[in-house]
């Protein structure tokens, strides 16, 4: 099937510290794999995406390796800013289709 | 570039009225739309999408409906509203090729009373 799972939130950090935020995918097909982050009352927007195995997205300090071996694509960044403070989607595209399948959503609190 | 446009920003209606948000694309042509429910602190849930004018493809049985008039343009429908419909209403455009990032409108925060 198509699905993505990520880890549950919220998580809260304190400025400066290392984040990771888990996500696995099912693994049908060569889907492309994608980050959102949505800040509060806005839409989502494109953090970063990778279209193949061992592909490294990246943007703002945040990272994420395609890793075809365990179906997963953690978002990373070395040091968090409050304004990291967010709600962050993994995502994929529907095999053989248009559609994006998103996890559950993740939600940041940074700490000053 | 390409923007999105998504009104009104927010909304308030009661149970049985009817509800039309609107949502237009500029700076690209032929594009996929999408109509996302954001359920208050859960994620996503895919309505509509759209890969041309005329043609609406439904992902969950319920009480709206799409329609795309002109190419840019997509509406989201409901003739009667229940309270279950109150939720955060994203508007979404995509490049044709299969491996196009989505981009978001800003959204429509329903609430039905």
């Amino acid at each position: 099937g198509n699905s993505v799972t990520q880890m549950e939130g919220p998580v809260t950090l304190s400025e400066e510290a290392f984040l990771t935020i888990n996500c696995t995918y099912t693994a049908t097909g060569y889907p492309s794999l994608f980050w959102y982050v949505q800040y509060p009352g806005e839409g989502l927007q494109l953090l970063l995406k990778a279209t193949k195995a061992d592909d490294k997205g990246s943007n703002k300090g945040f990272e994420a390796t395609y890793r075809k071996e365990t179906t997963s694509f953690h978002l990373e960044k070395g040091s968090v800013q409050v304004s990291d403070s967010a709600v962050y989607f993994c995502a994929r595209i529907y095999t053989g289709g248009f559609k994006t399948i998103f996890g559950a959503g993740t939600r940041l609190f940074v700490k000053a | 570039s390409q923007t999105i446009h998504q009104w009104p920003a927010t909304l308030v209606q009661p149970v049985g009225s009817p509800l039309s948000l609107e949502c237009t694309v500029e700076g690209t042509s032929n594009p996929n739309l999408y109509w996302y429910r954001q359920a208050a602190g859960r994620g996503l849930q895919l309505l509509f999408y759209s890969v041309g004018i005329g043609q609406i493809s439904s992902e969950v049985p319920q009480n709206l409906s799409a329609s795309r008039p002109q190419d840019r343009q997509f509406i989201l429908s409901s003739k009667k509203l229940l309270l279950s419909d109150s939720g955060f209403y994203l508007c979404a455009w995509s490049e044709g090729n299969r491996d196009s990032p989505l981009h978001f409108g800003n959204g429509t925060r329903l609430t039905v009373t």
